[in-house]
């Protein structure tokens, strides 16, 4: 079955400080994968997807990610982190075939201090 | 542009009582999803749709009931309420956009059942 793994699950970083948040997923065919971020008391909200070409991702505020094939790997980073960056994160990966499901990973919480 | 709404935002119940969460869109998506959110459980998947009169289980089936009648709602009953049903509900719904299925959520209904 497939399957997504958050490694972090409670990140406690400053602002200004760089973050990586790592995420990988066990599907060997054509992969549809998602950064979903939830704020506090919030729905979840797309952040970024990758579906194909450059996989280099450029996502809503300021955040990246980077889809790295023989790594089965969709980590995600942002530069400098604010405080509104406070959230918890959801990596996510499209099931195979035509279900539209999505696999989530377990989350991360990040925690910006000012 | 409504999107996707649930309702109720926050309901109390009681235990073996029935209760029915509301799910709307207003995009015509296909596909449409029942999540619940547990602290250190992440999102669990309870029932999709791939269409109207469509529905398959997901990881958390028992003690819920869903239907479809029509493609825009997506009502989930707990036919008899428990305790362990208390959480945070979240609907959402997608379609494939060039083989992507990015998922959009509602804002949630919050369950207590005492």
């Amino acid at each position: 079955a497939q399957s997504v793994s958050q490694h972090n699950h409670h990140v406690i970083l400053s602002e200004a400080a760089s973050l990586e948040l790592g995420c990988n997923y066990s599907y060997g065919g054509t992969v549809n994968l998602f950064w979903y971020v939830q704020y506090p008391g919030q729905h979840l909200q797309l952040l970024l997807k990758y579906f194909s070409g450059d996989p280099l991702v450029k996502g809503i505020k300021g955040f990246e990610a980077e889809f790295i094939k023989s790594k089965f790997s969709f980590n995600l980073r942002k530069p400098s982190v604010q405080w509104s960056d406070t959230a918890e994160y959801f990596c996510a990966v499209k099931e195979g075939g035509n279900t539209g499901k999505l696999i989530f990973g377990q989350g991360t919480t990040l925690q910006v201090k000012p | 542009d409504a999107g996707i709404t649930q309702s109720p935002r926050y309901k109390i119940t009681e235990t073996g009582r029935q209760v029915t969460l509301m799910c709307h869109q207003t995009w015509s998506h296909s596909y449409m999803f029942w999540y619940r959110q547990d602290l250190g459980h992440g999102l669990r998947l309870i029932y999709y749709s791939a269409a109207a009169d469509i529905t398959d289980k997901g990881e958390v089936p028992d003690g819920y009931v869903v239907s479809r009648s029509k493609t825009e709602n997506f009502p989930l009953t707990l036919e008899s309420a428990t305790r362990s049903q208390t959480s945070v509900y979240f609907c959402a719904s997608s379609e494939s956009d060039r083989g992507v299925y990015e998922q959009y959520f509602g804002p949630g209904t919050r369950l207590t059942v005492t």
